[in-house]
């Protein structure tokens, strides 16, 4: 089975444009998460969509947005790019959301943005 | 809030050295406790995981116990290769909070040497 991929692999934008990053989650998983990762730094949780409804947001400004479609892949999109957005973009699917017992996030290879 | 603490890399280690990574936590509920490993230029895989105290995770000769007394997750390995090099990450997700966002440490770069 295929697993979570992400589109494209890496991009190059200037400040104050707009991006939109890509990802479909492994198939028959229903939830995905957006995760930004710094140079040298963990993922930071940017969102966590399930069934196409915002389930979770990290303390990320309203120029980052994301949707999920019915057949759950995802959306990210940034506005107003600045030069500390370059970053790698982590998206992450799980099979279920809210259950007892916590389950596994598995990750695509990530989107990378550089803003110039 | 939720917080994850490792021990800073790089930690450069000899082939078929033992290895060990501290990780300890800080979460109000009963977390979650896994370890991804990211290769250069890749995105995360999962290396272990343990739901409830006192489980052991283990995984390609990786092991790591959770102890809820010390809030702590270390990951050890007995012997390690060359193609164990990797930035290593404990991560919580804890069940009281929103159940899809983990919590990530900084990561530990480790360097194995023939």
């Amino acid at each position: 089975d295929a697993g979570v991929t992400q589109s494209p692999t890496h991009l190059i934008k200037t400040r104050g444009q707009h991006v939109t990053l890509r990802c479909s989650p492994i198939s028959g998983h229903k939830s995905v998460s957006w995760y930004q990762q710094v140079l040298g730094q963990g993922p930071q949780f940017i969102f966590q969509y399930y069934e196409k409804e915002e389930r979770g947001r990290g303390n990320f400004p309203d120029r980052f947005s994301a949707r999920q479609f019915p057949n759950y892949s995802s959306e990210l999109n940034v506005n107003a790019l600045l030069l500390g957005d370059s970053a790698l973009y982590l998206c992450a699917s799980t099979l279920k959301w809210g259950s007892l017992g916590t389950d596994t996030q598995y990750f695509g290879p990530g989107t990378r943005l550089t803003v110039l | 809030g939720d917080s994850v603490t490792q021990m800073e890399g790089p930690v450069t280690l000899s082939e078929e050295a033992f290895l060990t990574i501290n990780c300890t936590y800080t979460a109000t509920g009963y977390p979650s406790l896994f370890w991804y490993v990211q290769y250069p230029g890749e995105g995360l895989q999962l290396l272990l995981k343990a739901t409830k105290a006192d489980d052991k995770g283990s995984n390609k000769g990786f092991e790591a116990t959770y102890r809820k007394e010390t809030t702590s997750f270390h990951l050890e390995k007995g012997s390690v290769q060359v193609s164990d090099s990797a930035v290593y990450f404990c991560a919580l997700s804890d069940q009281t909070d929103s159940w899809g966002k983990f919590q990530f440490g900084a990561g530990t770069q480790v360097v194995v040497t023939p």
